[in-house]
Parts: structure tokens; C-alpha cells; sequence
């Protein structure tokens, strides 16, 4: 089955540690996007990559990284820098670079910082 | 810039009740329209879009208009089921940020039997 996974599930972090965020796709999508979650509050955008070794920053992209050094895999690393990172990560992948194709997500990595 | 507002909740109904969920959006351009649904603990799914003025979206009862005129996307459903209870998000597909979603901030809906 196609799909996107992402892992692990659930991530803890000791403060001042930088931690990776797997996400991975094979679906064949060129457009990979990574989305961060607050409790109550809509899905808003870190950083998104069209093709492979391309990538660029949304809205809320300081204190994160990424890479996207192959197609199918788009993983997002959250730095020490990153002030309040505690929250859900969801991946987003899409068919082709237009408006209408949806995304379709990963089931989510909850990070929580100790 | 892009922004979708969309009512906020707790939105509690009865089964079999009507849904609506209000969804207005402020874009410059042709945005394609969305409905994603979150059940807890999961990523979101698509529920359905509508990508031209006048287009209507549906998918399990669930319905959806654009609107150009009054710039919305409501959400309807003729009869709820318990199984309903999730958020449900409007969104936008931005053209200045690579297509990425631009997300209202989600209603929660509880179905009670």
C-alpha cells in the first residue's frame, strides 16, 4: 500500500539536544511539506521542498532544518534553537506542483521536551 | 496574505442532527478549497475540495460549496453520526508558498447518541 510514514510516534527530548524527525513517502510525490501542530490551533508551516535537493522555508521555519537528499524521504531535524518545540509534527506529501493536487499526511510525531 | 477563518468549537450534537461548519477565506488569485477531518492521535485525511467558484466537494454526506461571491466554503452534513466526533479543518492551497496548505484552526465536533 502507498503512503506515508513517519517516526517514531512519539519523541522525547531533553532540552538542548537536537532531535530527527523521519518521514518517508512512496507514492511517488515530487512536493514533500513538514507542518507543526499546537493544541488548538491549525497546522502551520516549517518548511516545504518541491524537488529533490530543493527546499524552502515556511512560516515558522527558526530552530529547524531539513534535507532532501532523495525523493522519497524528507526528514526535519529540530535544533537546541528551537525554542518551544514541543508539539505534533505532521509530514505532507503531494502528486505534482499545482494547486488543486491535495496532500496527503502522515500519521504525526508528537516531540515533547522533558 | 492567505488566511482562512473557519467558527470555532466545541460544535455538540445530537445523532442525526444537521452540521455546519462556517469556513471564510481571504486569497488574492484562485485558491483551491479544502476539508481535512482529524481523528485523535492521527493525521489529518482529505474529506473533500473544491478547486473553481461554483464547484461543490462531497464525500460521505459531507458537502461543500465555493463561494466566490461571499468567499466561503461551508461544511455541511445532513445527518451526524457518533462516529462524526473529530476536527474538521478548512484550508487553502497557497500559490506564494509552494502550494502548502494555509489551515483555519480546526473545529472539534462531538456526536453524542
Amino acid at each position: 500500500d502507498g503512503g506515508i510514514t513517519q517516526s517514531p510516534k512519539y519523541l522525547f527530548r531533553k532540552e538542548g539536544q537536537n532531535v530527527t524527525l523521519s518521514c518517508e513517502q512512496n507514492l511517488n510525490h515530487d512536493a514533500m511539506y513538514w507542518y507543526r501542530q499546537d493544541p488548538g490551533q491549525g497546522l502551520r508551516l516549517i518548511y516545504y521542498s518541491q524537488i529533490v535537493n530543493d527546499f524552502q522555508k515556511g512560516d515558522i521555519a527558526e530552530g529547524y532544518s531539513v534535507s532532501r537528499e532523495k525523493k522519497e524521504s524528507f526528514p526535519l531535524t529540530v535544533t537546541s534553537a528551537q525554542k518551544n518545540p514541543t508539539a505534533f509534527y505532521l509530514c505532507a506529501s503531494r502528486a505534482s506542483w499545482d494547486r488543486v493536487s491535495e496532500q496527503f499526511f502522515g500519521p504525526g510525531t508528537r516531540l515533547t521536551v522533558l | 496574505g492567505d488566511s482562512v477563518t473557519q467558527m470555532e468549537g466545541p460544535v455538540t450534537l445530537s445523532e442525526e442532527a444537521f452540521l455546519t461548519i462556517n469556513c471564510t477565506y481571504t486569497a488574492t488569485g484562485y485558491p483551491s478549497l479544502f476539508w481535512y477531518v482529524q481523528y485523535p492521535g492521527e493525521g489529518l485525511q482529505l474529506l473533500l475540495k473544491a478547486t473553481k467558484a461554483d464547484d461543490k466537494g462531497s464525500n460521505k454526506g459531507f458537502e461543500a460549496t465555493y463561494r466566490k461571491e461571499t468567499t466561503s466554503f461551508h461544511l455541511e452534513k445532513g445527518s451526524v453520526q457518533v462516529s462524526d466526533s473529530a476536527v474538521y479543518f478548512c484550508a487553502l492551497s497557497a500559490s506564494n508558498s509552494g502550494y502548502a496548505l494555509n489551515f483555519g484552526k480546526g473545529t472539534s465536533l462531538l456526536v453524542t447518541p
